[in-house]
């Protein structure tokens, strides 16, 4: 089967930096994704890892460890608009669909 | 270069009644697919088209089905609604239906059932 866990809401001050982990338990494995999701908007590609290690992209940065199914997203320098949810997604080989987790709603606060 | 829409963003309808939603993906996207989001289960995958063809199918009743047009512009319908039907559909396209890993999200339609 496919799971994938992560935490359903976190809370960081303005300027903070904040890691948002996702774990996963899939057949295979062909990719992790993140997506932001503003509320009553549509999710918006922010990262892909297909190797282990971290990508970074502006304040943005995943990390990836296949061996250990765990990847997180770090948020620097945090902004209001920042506050969201923040979806992790696998696809588990091939040309799957991805597989979603929960999502997590992110506050940023003054 | 316009973004996914699709319509109607907002519906209301009773048990019992059917619904169908469409989603224009972007130009020269072939590939569709379909998500239902819910607070309790997230993003769950319903189907891809691409070219016509459904690719891919997820773990939903037969009474959620899909078409895709020669002009990718995809309908999905739902049958026999239940309360549980609720949800915000999404329809997300990208450009083929390999391991292009960017797909693009249209605004979602939100359905209530009651």
């Amino acid at each position: 089967g496919q799971n994938i866990d992560q935490p359903t809401e976190m809370t960081a001050t303005e300027g903070a930096i904040v890691q948002i982990n996702c774990t996963y338990q899939t057949s295979g494995f062909n990719g992790l994704f993140w997506y932001q999701q503003h509320a009553g908007e549509a999710p918006t590609f922010l990262s892909y890892n297909v190797l282990d290690g971290l990508e970074e992209k502006g304040r943005f940065s995943s990390f990836l460890s296949r061996s250990k199914g765990y990847s997180y997203l770090l948020l620097k320098e945090l902004q209001m608009k920042d506050s969201a949810s923040y979806l992790c997604a696998v696809r588990d080989w091939g040309n799957t669909p991805l597989v979603f987790g929960k999502g997590t709603r992110l506050s940023v606060i003054a | 270069k316009a973004g996914v829409t699709q319509t109607p963003r907002y519906l209301i309808k009773t048990r019992g009644q059917q619904v169908t939603l469409s989603c224009s993906p972007i130009s020269g996207h072939r590939s569709v697919s379909w998500y239902q989001q819910t607070p309790g289960q997230g993003l769950q995958f319903l189907f891809e088209y691409f070219s016509e063809t459904q690719r891919n199918k997820g773990n939903f009743p037969g009474r959620f089905s899909g078409r895709q047009f020669s002009n990718s512009r995809s309908e999905m319908n739902v049958s026999t609604l239940e309360l549980g039907d609720s949800a915000l559909y999404l329809c997300a396209s990208k450009a083929a239906s390999g391991l292009s890993y960017e797909q693009y999200f249209g605004p979602g339609t939100r359905l209530t059932v009651t």
